[in-house]
């Protein structure tokens, strides 16, 4: 059975730095296509990063330059290193198995910033 | 970037209703399409990927159509558990789009 299961949300300050992690079970990390999702408070789904098996990694234009998608192979995990959070960052994060059309998701993380 | 726009936005049914929503994208994206259910404080749940398959698992009274720009899902005889929010997706190119949502009340 897949699970992902996704750490490190919370409340932080403008400005400020986060990691999720994203722990994967039933699945390699290094073998799939991973990517993490966001939905603010009420509002739609909006995709973020997508990090390859090669170890490509793309953005969408609005973390781009702020927020890093990687993994660690040996511990199976996935993350996202968020920078100079700002209040708009405010969402839930998911972690979702493939580019798009994702059949594997998390449960999610609530990511708050807010002074 | 690819535009997806839903309609509608949200829509009324009542149990045993066949529903149809539609997606339609800025550009020409073949069969790139996925649909997605969600429920209030779960994860987004892919129903159908390459815009007419239905993944493993999912029942058959759920079906998605099209190519090219228009495409639709349908529900057809409604069930309690039906009843969440559908979005597209757009899986041809970053930033893989979502379309708004359609709430199913």
């Amino acid at each position: 059975e897949v699970q992902l299961v996704e750490s490190g949300g919370g409340l932080n300050q403008p400005g400020g730095s986060l990691r999720l992690s994203c722990a994967a079970s039933g699945l390699t990390v290094s073998s799939n296509y991973m990517s993490w999702v966001r939905q603010a408070p009420g509002k739609g789904l909006e995709w973020i990063s997508v990090i390859y098996i090669d170890g490509s990694t793309y953005y969408a234009d609005s973390v781009k330059g702020r927020f890093t998608i990687s993994r660690d192979n040996s511990n199976n995990t996935l993350f996202l290193q968020m920078n100079k959070l700002r209040v708009e960052d405010t969402a839930v994060y998911y972690c979702a198995r493939g580019l798009a059309e994702n059949d594997y998701w998390g449960q999610g993380s609530l990511v708050t910033v807010s002074s | 970037d690819i535009q997806m726009t839903q309609s509608p936005l949200s829509v009324s049914a009542s149990l045993g209703d066949t529903v149809t929503i539609t997606c339609r994208a800025s550009q020409g994206i073949n069969i790139w399409v996925g649909w997605y259910q969600q429920k209030p404080g779960k994860a987004p749940a892919l129903l159908i990927y390459g815009a007419s398959n239905l993944r493993t698992g999912v029942p058959s009274r759920f079906s998605g159509s099209g190519s090219g720009t228009d495409f639709t899902l349908t529900i057809s005889g409604l069930q309690p558990e039906d009843f969440a929010t559908y979005y597209c997706q757009e899986a041809d190119s970053f930033p893989y789009t979502f379309g708004q949502g359609t709430k199913l009340e």
